[in-house]
């Protein structure tokens, strides 16, 4: 079965890092991008940014640039999401996509998604 | 960036009846266009890819349609399953997403 497993749940200080990971399962990690979106309490899903597993191209959206990492580590075929200087406003549910790639031509859109990890900022 | 906008935000509808989604891009992104469904506590699944492509295992009650700038998701019947949060996305220009269209149970 295809899927994508999440680490668990996290809470962190302001002013904390947080790593999430997402593990595939199912499915050759390198053919494929991970996306990441998230969802803060009641709101609707944002977008990250994305890494293509194949090419370690990345592409983060301009609200996130410079607080995002994402990496890929292809030994445990593992994607990390990296994201500094936590807020408030960064509590939400966070989410990892698989979109389809041919080498460097990537699909768009995302499916299947992890189950989500939940990351709390709070003091 | 391309800001996608839904409407209407609620959809009031009884099982049976016909919904009618709609998504308007800011300016053209072609076919590149996907549908979502999510229920609470769970994450986000795939509807329809490519304006009108039904996903893996979709049933057929869902339909997608339009290019350019308008886009819509139908469906035809709706299950009591179906009552959830909508959200279309695009890629053309980076990613954005809706703020999703509701379907409640009147």
């Amino acid at each position: 079965q295809v899927q994508l497993v999440q680490s668990g749940t996290e809470v962190k200080k302001p002013g904390a890092s947080v790593k999430v990971s997402c593990k595939p399962s199912g499915f050759t990690f390198t053919s494929y991008a991970i996306t990441w979106v998230r969802q803060a309490p009641g709101q609707g899903l944002e977008w990250m940014g994305w890494i293509n597993t194949y090419s370690g191209d990345t592409d983060y959206a301009q609200k996130f640039q410079g607080r995002v990492t994402m990496t890929t580590d292809t030994s445990t075929s593992t994607a990390y999401m990296d994201l500094t200087s936590l807020t408030s406003d960064d509590t939400a549910v966070y989410y990892c996509g698989r979109v389809d790639c041919s080498g460097t031509h990537c699909a768009n859109w995302a499916d299947p998604w992890g189950q989500g990890t939940l990351v709390t900022v709070s003091s | 960036e391309i800001v996608l906008t839904q409407s209407p935000a609620t959809l009031s509808l009884s099982p049976g009846e016909r919904a009618t989604l709609s998504c308007r891009a800011s300016q053209s992104v072609s076919s590149s266009l996907a549908w979502y469904q999510q229920k609470p506590g769970q994450a986000p699944r795939l509807l329809i890819y490519d304006a009108s492509n039904r996903a893996t295992g979709i049933p057929a009650r869902f339909s997608g349609s339009g290019s350019g700038t308008g886009f819509t998701l139908t469906i035809s019947s709706l299950e009591p399953e179906d009552f959830a949060v909508y959200y279309c996305q695009q890629r053309t220009n980076s990613w954005t997403f809706g703020q999703g269209t509701k379907v409640e149970i009147k």
